[in-house]
């Protein structure tokens, strides 16, 4: 069985530009949630998408959103970029909503200078 | 605001010994509790869950945890580390309210001295 997958692994962009990350869940999975892991920070959850729509909402700012697609892979959008949002980006997929391990990528490095 | 502290940020043992790492959570209600793992080079992975029922729980590795719901506690044991367990462990938290958001700690970085 494929894990998630992200792509790309790595991306460097400079302050102000627009980085667009992506996912693709384990097959079966409905949900997938976006995490940001800074670094010396643990994980802060970003987003969480089920069925297609936004459930949940991690504290950053607006410019970071995303989306989900009906195959339930999801995109990652990060606006106006600045050097703090320098950090690995993890996307976890699971079955459900409610109770259900999540399955963690291997991330995407985003560099910003 | 709901929090999960892990209380060493590293913790270096010789093999063969005890391992311990503490995780506390802030939050009055029902819970699922992880513990997650991240060997080097490699994306997190489950090492054990709680969701109810037996308060001590077994996971892969040898490794094991214990719920103690008066405490806001979730630690992490294994009678016997190798250097193999090497990594980053993570202590994670889902609310049961909140929109099932789950919170991490900070993790602990773990060495084994051969």
């Amino acid at each position: 069985e494929a894990g998630v997958t992200q792509s790309p692994t790595h991306l460097i962009k400079t302050r102000g530009q627009q980085a667009t990350l992506r996912c693709s869940p384990i097959s079966g999975h409905t949900s997938v949630y976006w995490y940001q892991q800074a670094l010396g920070l643990g994980l802060q959850f970003l987003l969480w998408y089920d069925e297609g729509e936004e459930r949940n909402r991690g504290n950053f700012p607006p410019r970071f959103s995303g989306r989900q697609f009906p195959n339930y892979s999801s995109e990652l959008n990060v606006n106006a970029l600045e050097l703090e949002d320098s950090a690995l980006y993890l996307c976890a997929s699971s079955q459900g909503k409610r109770r259900e391990t999540q399955y963690f990528g291997p991330g995407t490095r985003l560099l910003v200078l | 605001a709901q929090s999960v502290s892990q209380h060493n940020h590293h913790v270096i043992l010789s093999e063969a010994a005890s391992l311990e790492l503490g995780c506390n959570y802030s939050y009055g209600g029902t819970v699922n509790l992880f513990w997650y793992v991240q060997y080097p080079g490699q994306h997190l992975q489950l090492l054990l869950k709680y969701f109810s029922g037996d308060p001590l729980v077994k996971g892969i590795k040898g490794f094991e945890a214990e719920f103690i719901k008066s405490k806001f506690s979730f630690n992490l044991r294994k009678p016997s580390v190798q250097w193999s367990d090497t990594a980053e462990y993570f202590c994670a938290v889902m609310p049961y309210t909140g929109g099932f958001k789950t919170i991490f700690g900070a993790g602990t970085r773990l060495f084994v001295k051969a």
